[in-house]
């Protein structure tokens, strides 16, 4: 157990929807990151966030967004779905946003747009 | 970032060690090696990293030649649940793009 929680595991909703997806870090760790995975990409890197702020910023597609909460939580919210969006969707945390500190990942949510 | 080769599959025997491959040849001063493995479908798991010198830990070793062009994963006695998607990253130790950028990684699969 990485220490990290993202819920729901898994979601099957409609094309044009829109859906949340949550992510707890680890306790005591400012960042966190969001990946997709679908089968013919690989893990990409959507977005992060450091204590709050936005820290980088990857392939992420102008329907979806994201946010980080005082309580250091995060959501990722994807709007007007549409069946390429399925994928696995990964929230990682670490200590800070530097290089030297090893993050971890949550089991991730199963998407599934239909 | 500096990019990563590795070999797209191996097969180690149960019990063996395995001995994963990355070069990373135009790698810079600032940049961490890291690794990552993924066993089918679940949220990547963290190994090791190192910057210059060899690391160790309960999960692995990781050997970094001294140029830092390569390096080599060792997993000291594989079992069957070390079957898994090998990632080598290597990752800036400043700047804003310090977030791990994941290529294709090795699959590796342990044979009984």
């Amino acid at each position: 157990d990485s220490g990290v929680t993202q819920t729901p595991k898994h979601l099957i909703t409609a094309t044009g929807q829109r859906v949340t997806l949550r992510c707890s870090p680890r306790s005591g760790d400012l960042s966190v990151y969001w990946y997709q995975q679908s089968l013919d990409q690989g893990l990409q890197f959507l977005i992060q966030y450091y204590n709050g702020e936005e820290r980088a910023k990857g392939n992420i597609l102008e329907r979806f967004s994201a946010q980080q909460f005082p309580d250091l939580h995060s959501e990722l919210n994807l709007s007007s779905l549409e069946l390429g969006d399925s994928a696995l969707y990964f929230c990682a945390s670490s200590r800070s946003g530097g290089a030297g500190t090893e993050a971890f990942f949550g089991q991730g949510t199963r998407l599934t747009v239909v | 970032d500096a990019k990563t080769t590795q070999p797209t599959s191996m097969d180690c025997a149960e019990g063996r060690a395995a001995n994963l491959p990355c070069n990373h040849s135009t790698i810079s001063g600032n940049e961490y090696v890291y690794w990552y493995r993924q066993i089918h479908s679940q949220g990547p798991q963290y190994i090791i990293h190192g910057l210059k010198n060899n690391e160790t830990n309960e999960m692995a070793s990781l050997i970094i030649t001294e140029d830092r062009k390569s390096s080599t994963l060792i997993l000291p006695h594989a079992t069957l649940r070390d079957t898994a998607v090998y990632y080598c990253i290597v990752r800036p130790i400043r700047g804003s793009a310090r977030q791990l950028t994941f290529g294709s990684g090795t699959q590796l699969t342990v044979l009984p």
